[in-house]
Formats: C-alpha cells, sequence, structure tokens
C-alpha cells in the first residue's frame, strides 16, 4: 500500500471526448507526476506539480493538462481524446524539499482508459 | 519518449534460481530507483538508489548504482514464484522537473 489512490480504475471514452482522471497523493506529499504507460511499455512522463504549480513537462501536447490542490489531490485532463490515448495512466506522489530535487516516488493503481 | 535500456526483456526461472537484470543509459542519473509492477496495477519501489557505488539490499533483493552513474543492476536471490511480474529501472535526474525515466521492462516468469 503507497497510500496513492487514483479514480476511476478503468474508463471507457469515444475518440474527441474530454477525460478528468483523478489522484489522491500520500497525506504532506507535496509533489505529484503523472505517467502513461502504453502496453507493453514502461510509464512516460507527463508533467509534474510542486506546490500547486506545474514542474516541468514531458512530449506531451497540450490538450493533456493538469491540476494539483492543496489537498494532496490532483487531476489530469485529456482533450480531443485520441486512439493512441488508450494507456494505464499513473499518478505518483513524492516530498520534494524544492522543485526539482531528487525524491523517491510513489505510485497509485492507476487508470486505465480505452479510447474508441 | 526516451526510455533505459533495460535486459533481458524476459526470463523464465525456476523457483530457488538466482536473478540478475541491467539497467544502462546514455545520461547521468542522480538516483535509481527499482520497481515491480502486476499486471493491473501501479509500479511498487523495491529499492531506491541515492550514490554512485552504492549497493542495497531489500531481503532477497540487491541492487547497484553503477559508478559512472549510468547504469544499475538488481539481483534477485532464491526466486519464489511471488517474484512473477514486471520489473522496472527508472532513473531520476536533478533538474527543473524531477521527471522518472524508465527502463523496457523486464519481465520475470517463475517455474516451478
Amino acid at each position: 500500500e503507497t497510500g496513492v489512490t487514483q479514480s476511476p480504475t478503468h474508463l471507457i471514452k469515444t475518440r474527441g471526448q474530454q477525460v478528468t482522471l483523478r489522484c489522491s497523493s500520500q497525506s504532506g506529499h507535496n509533489t505529484v507526476s503523472w505517467y502513461q504507460q502504453a502496453l507493453g511499455q514502461g510509464p512516460q512522463f507527463i508533467f509534474q506539480y510542486y506546490r500547486e504549480e506545474e514542474n516541468g513537462r514531458g512530449n506531451f501536447p497540450p490538450r493533456f493538462s493538469g491540476l494539483q490542490f492543496p489537498n494532496y489531490s490532483s487531476e489530469l485532463n485529456v482533450n480531443a481524446l485520441e486512439l493512441d490515448d488508450s494507456a494505464l495512466y499513473l499518478c505518483a506522489s513524492s516530498l520534494a524539499p524544492a522543485p526539482g530535487v531528487g525524491e523517491t516516488q510513489y505510485f497509485g493503481p492507476g487508470t486505465r482508459l480505452l479510447v474508441l | 519518449g526516451q526510455q533505459l535500456n533495460q535486459s533481458p526483456q524476459s526470463m523464465f526461472i525456476q523457483e530457488g534460481e538466482d536473478v540478475s537484470m541491467n539497467c544502462t543509459s546514455s545520461s547521468i542519473f542522480n538516483t535509481w530507483l527499482w520497481y515491480k509492477q502486476d499486471p493491473g496495477e501501479g509500479p511498487v519501489l523495491l529499492i531506491a538508489l541515492y550514490k554512485a557505488g552504492e549497493l542495497t539490499s531489500n531481503g532477497r533483493l540487491t541492487a547497484q548504482f553503477g559508478i559512472t552513474r549510468k547504469d544499475s543492476f538488481l539481483n534477485i536471490s532464491a526466486s519464489i514464484p511471488s517474484d512473477v511480474g514486471i520489473y522496472f529501472c527508472a532513473g531520476l535526474p536533478t533538474g527543473t522537473a524531477s521527471k522518472l525515466t524508465f527502463g523496457t521492462g523486464t519481465r520475470l516468469q517463475v517455474t516451478l
């Protein structure tokens, strides 16, 4: 048990729709990172939030956006869904002494998104 | 996106055997992490390494942070059926965003 939870566990959407995925971090963790994991691949970094501010982004288009809230919860929003967005979406929480300072990340169980 | 080179890609071993897997990168990392992922679950942290040359154990698992900071290995001794799963290495740089870069994964299957 990492103390990180995600909802929903599974989701089916159609192309062009929008989706919001949710994550609840470990209590006290000030950093949340989101990853996309396609089938048979390792997770790919989407973006990271430190104390409610975006703190870096991977190679994902602007239709992937996020929010982090003061109560340790966060959201990943994806607009204009494409078939290739089908994947397991993972959030990971951590406690960093400062933005960008290396820290150990603890993962939630993920949300499996299927886009038809 | 970038992924670290992890080998072997998959392995079948007999219960009781020792297992070795490694991970290499073209970039330097300040932290190496090893995760295990079961089907339909998120990765679970096994071992974290913070210093070049560091050797750390967690039960039957031992991992080392390479001297060059571009590689790491994980050993599992006396494997048991519950070791089945996918093992990922991950490197963590220090920078604007501490994004984990993951390896391609090693699928471990144990035969009785």
